[in-house]
């Protein structure tokens, strides 16, 4: 069983509209939780990560918030742009330095004109 | 910097064959990894290395096998392709932090492998 479960597996949404993407996790212990953004035929790239100490980070139209008591995150897109039309995955780790990394399925996000 | 390049961005092999993907990364970053990516799946840890001459196994080592003999470079050897291997493989670099800072991942661009 994944240890790391995306919500939805794909939405689609207008162009300048918001969206909330969903993750919940059962990884333990609990380090650090990141979102990458892939897009199609490209490898992931980094938008947050965030320790157990911290319940949100932004990166531009990219807010991620976490709740490290019922672990969960959430990644909220603002004003979509064509351009965030791609997969968002979540990933989790035990330490600092961990290099087994869980990571999600994804979430694919598709923004229309 | 180029960050972490892959060749071949796609290849076909026939049941049996052999192939080496290549990574090599211009970071100078001591951890490097292969993973493989299924259609809805997450990404699973194939391989990875702390440093040149170390090498170690991750989640689905079966049928690869790796070589670290310089920090730049990370192949990964497919011996036998089976079906099962059909996939897009990742390669990806990370510098070690210390002092409970985060150890960043940088991906390359893929490899999309096809087994007929």
């Amino acid at each position: 069983k994944n240890q790391v479960e995306q919500s939805p597996q794909s939405l689609i949404i207008l162009e300048g509209k918001n969206c909330t993407l969903q993750c919940n996790y059962t990884v333990s212990p609990f380090s650090n939780l990141r979102w990458y953004k892939q897009d199609t035929g490209r490898g992931p790239v980094s938008l947050t990560i965030m320790t157990f100490s911290e319940n949100t980070k932004s990166n531009g139209r990219y807010t991620a918030t976490l709740d490290a008591d019922t672990k969960q995150s959430s990644l909220h897109i603002t004003a979509s742009q064509l351009s965030d039309s791609a997969s968002y995955i979540c990933v989790v780790s035990r330490t600092s330095n961990d290099y087994k990394l869980s990571f999600g399925a994804g979430t694919t996000v598709t923004v229309r004109a | 910097n180029a960050g972490v390049t892959q060749t071949p961005k796609f290849r076909i092999l026939k049941i049996g064959q052999s192939m080496t993907l290549q990574c090599t990364q211009d970071m100078n970053h001591n951890y490097m990894y292969w993973y493989r990516q299924d259609p809805g799946m997450g990404l699973k840890l194939i391989y990875y290395s702390v440093g040149a001459g170390i090498t170690d196994k991750g989640e689905v080592p079966n049928g690869y096998n790796v070589s670290r003999s310089t920090t730049e470079d990370f192949p990964l050897r497919l011996e036998l392709a089976a079906p099962s291997q059909t996939s897009v493989y990742f390669c990806a670099s990370s510098y070690p932090r210390t002092g409970g800072n985060v150890d960043e991942q940088f991906f390359g661009p893929g490899t999309r492998l096809t087994v007929l």
